[in-house]
């Protein structure tokens, strides 16, 4: 089956770093993506990680580990505009080429 | 960026009756889109997948009798959501893979609210 878990929400502070933990159990993997998707919008593309280590892009970093089946988003220098959910997905592939996604990560940023 | 849009952005319709969403990719051919749907405050669930010329394929659980997909070209899928039910209240998604950018470009419209009354 396949099971993806992230924290349901989280707080912070404006001006910080704050580090999403995803966790996941999938019957195939060819990739992990993280999202953000402000409430009744559709998600936006933040990251995607196939290979083990560090990707970094501005603000955002997401890090990947395979044998441990785990992933994180790392934001820095919080925005108040941050304030939002944080979606985890997984691409199984195989011929399944929709994403698996996690519940989501709620982030508030705090003044 | 690639853009998708979905139409319409929200719908009230009555119970029994049945809506269309169109979802488009707008500057790009897409050969493959899929249709998720979020409950409040839970994650987004593919539904199913819906390639261009063919039939799609549905996830475990997902009714396709109720659920109608039709990807009659390369840049526009429809589902339509028949004999709707107050339970089948939700945000629709759609997304799109360009086939020229790889599997990591994958593009999402900006969803269709519906509610049953």
């Amino acid at each position: 089956g396949q099971n993806i878990d992230q924290p349901t929400e989280m707080t912070a502070t404006e001006g910080a770093i704050v580090q999403i933990n995803c966790t996941y159990q999938t019957s195939g993997f060819n990739g992990l993506f993280w999202y953000q998707q402000h409430a009744g919008e559709a998600p936006t593309f933040l990251s995607y990680n196939v290979l083990d280590g560090l990707e970094e892009k501005g603000r955002f970093s997401s890090f990947l580990s395979r044998s441990k089946g785990y992933s994180y988003l790392l934001l820095k220098e919080l925005q108040m505009k941050d304030s939002a959910s944080y979606l985890c997905a997984v691409y199984s592939g195989g011929g399944a080429d929709g994403l698996t996604f996690g519940k989501g990560t709620h982030l508030i940023i705090q003044p | 960026g690639a853009v998708v849009s979905q139409h319409p952005s929200w719908v009230i319709c009555k119970s029994g009756t049945s809506v269309k969403i169109e979802c488009r990719s707008l500057d790009f051919q897409a050969t493959t889109m899929f249709w998720y749907r979020q409950f409040p405050k839970q994650s987004l669930m593919l539904m199913a997948t819906s390639n261009e010329g063919s039939k799609a394929t549905y996830e475990q659980g997902v009714e396709k009798d109720k659920f109608l997909i039709n990807h009659a070209s390369l840049t526009l899928s429809t589902l339509t959501v028949t004999s709707a039910h107050p339970e089948d209240s939700s945000f629709y998604i759609c997304s799109a893979r360009d086939p020229n950018r790889g599997i990591h470009e994958q593009y999402f419209g900006p969803g269709t609210r519906l509610t049953v009354t």
